[in-house]
């Protein structure tokens, strides 16, 4: 597609229930990435995928938290039994090049009530 | 490990005011720096990179050269709009890194009219 496109755009979920949060990044993007932006903060990385390397999962807070990719496409990052303190904007960003810049999605905005 | 400092917000400033938000980092590697930009209510952007060492970025009015012997990349633009006010992201990414970028944590622009 011509940009990111992630899904659902927000996401109102009661504590202790699964999320699941979708990112489509641009075709031909052998990178992407997911970051979690809380309110008035910057970006907090969670993790990395680079076309078929096992992708870099430094980034992520718990084992709640895991995300797949199939192939060069669709992205899905998973949170179980979520908890107040994952209320943030889940982004997603592909590149082309690894030195290059991202390309951003708009974010999914979670809210854990 | 990578870091990227940059100064904090908010930044208030009259239209066509002089913009300076400063921005360091710590890096092992020989990193690329970028800066990125949030609208209200957008995703990020890129605004601007530097790939190696006394590199100048530039696009719409802003500028920022990677310093090598200071560690900086600082953002300027000579003559703000209030069209840019925004929130102002410094980054790096870097092979040590494993290329994931590393963000600052954002710097609030209100430019007045």
């Amino acid at each position: 597609g011509a940009g990111v496109s992630q899904s659902p755009s927000n996401k109102v979920t009661e504590k202790g229930k699964d999320v699941e949060l979708r990112c489509d990044p641009i075709s031909g993007h052998t990178a992407l990435y997911w970051y979690r932006q809380r309110l008035g903060q910057g970006l907090e990385f969670l993790i990395y995928f680079q076309g078929n390397s096992a992708p870099d999962k430094s980034g992520l807070p718990s084992d709640r938290f895991s995300a797949e990719r199939t192939g060069e496409s669709v992205s899905t990052l998973t949170i179980q039994r979520t908890q107040q303190e994952d209320s943030a904007v889940y982004l997603c960003a592909s590149s082309f090049s690894r030195q290059g810049g991202y390309t951003f999605g708009s974010g999914t905005r979670l809210t854990v009530v | 490990g990578n870091s990227v400092t940059q100064m904090e917000g908010p930044v208030t400033l009259s239209e066509e005011a002089f913009l300076t938000i400063n921005c360091t980092y710590t890096a092992t590697g020989y990193p690329s720096l970028f800066w990125y930009v949030q609208y209200p209510g957008e995703g990020l952007q890129l605004l601007l990179k530097a790939t190696k060492a006394d590199d100048k970025g530039s696009n719409k009015g802003f500028e920022a050269t990677y310093r090598k012997e200071t560690t900086s990349f600082h953002l300027e633009k000579g003559s703000v709009q209030v069209s840019d006010s925004a929130v102002y992201f410094c980054a790096l990414s870097d092979l040590t890194g494993g290329f994931k970028t590393i963000f600052g944590a954002g710097t609030r622009l209100f430019v007045k009219a």
